[in-house]
């Protein structure tokens, strides 16, 4: 079973930047905290991935709290297309018995609107 | 170029039938996988295999096998489809360094969505 917890909706704005919270209370200090989307018919597209510190890239930015408890994925400038599942996941690293095993939760469904 | 490949798109068939599934992945990377996702749009591995070794088996059916050629192919044959069966079926890959650890990032294939009647 999934060990993030994630809104099940949001909406934003298109231009807007759209925060989307996750929970991952029991994460283990050797977890990684991973965000895929899923655009409606498509396969689930990687994001970004962290461990401690904050991450950006070119398509999102991942604020981890000092606890990690928690993590928010943010869109800076949210596009019509970028409507889809978001799925937050917390997964040990490659080597360890999990060996590469997502699991994915139930996932926030974003809605950008005009 | 597509990184993750799948065929067929799209698979109607009968209860009963057999039937399989092909991924390919020119990535380069030494892992794959297979996922599940049902009507209720959950996503749930199924298979892993690392260098043509299965990895993670998660309980399906033994009507399910999978089958790596070598290390850029991993198909998934089912026998005897039953109405449950039908899903849309993800293939992906990863690069996974053995004796390390360390994050790795997966990536999907477009899906096949299998019907059963």
């Amino acid at each position: 079973d999934a060990k993030t917890t994630q809104p099940p909706s949001m909406d934003c704005a298109e231009g807007r930047a759209a925060n989307l919270p996750c929970n991952h209370s029991t994460i283990s200090g050797n977890e990684y905290v991973y965000w895929y989307r899923q655009i409606h018919s498509q396969g689930p597209q990687y994001i970004i991935h962290g461990l401690k510190n904050n991450e950006t890239n070119e398509m999102a930015s991942l604020i981890i709290t000092e606890d990690r408890k928690s993590s928010t994925l943010i869109l800076p400038h949210a596009t019509l297309r970028d409507t889809a599942v978001y799925y937050c996941i917390d997964k040990a690293n490659a080597g360890g018995t999990s060996y590469g095993k997502l699991t994915f939760g139930q996932g926030t469904i974003l809605t950008v609107h005009p | 170029d597509t990184a993750v490949s799948q065929t067929p798109k799209y698979l109607v068939t009968q209860m009963g039938n057999d039937k399989s599934i092909k991924c390919e992945q020119n990535l380069g990377h030494d892992t794959m996988y297979w996922y599940k996702q049902d009507s209720k749009k959950f996503l749930k591995i199924m298979f892993s295999y690392n260098n043509k070794e299965l990895i993670i088996n998660e309980t399906v059916p033994n009507r399910f096998s999978p089958k790596s050629p070598d290390k850029a192919h991993l198909n998934l044959h089912i026998n005897s489809l039953e109405l449950g069966d039908s899903a849309v079926y993800f293939c992906a890959s990863s690069q996974i360094f053995p004796g390390t650890s360390g994050p790795d990032t997966q990536y999907f294939g477009p899906g096949t969505r299998l019907t059963v009647l």
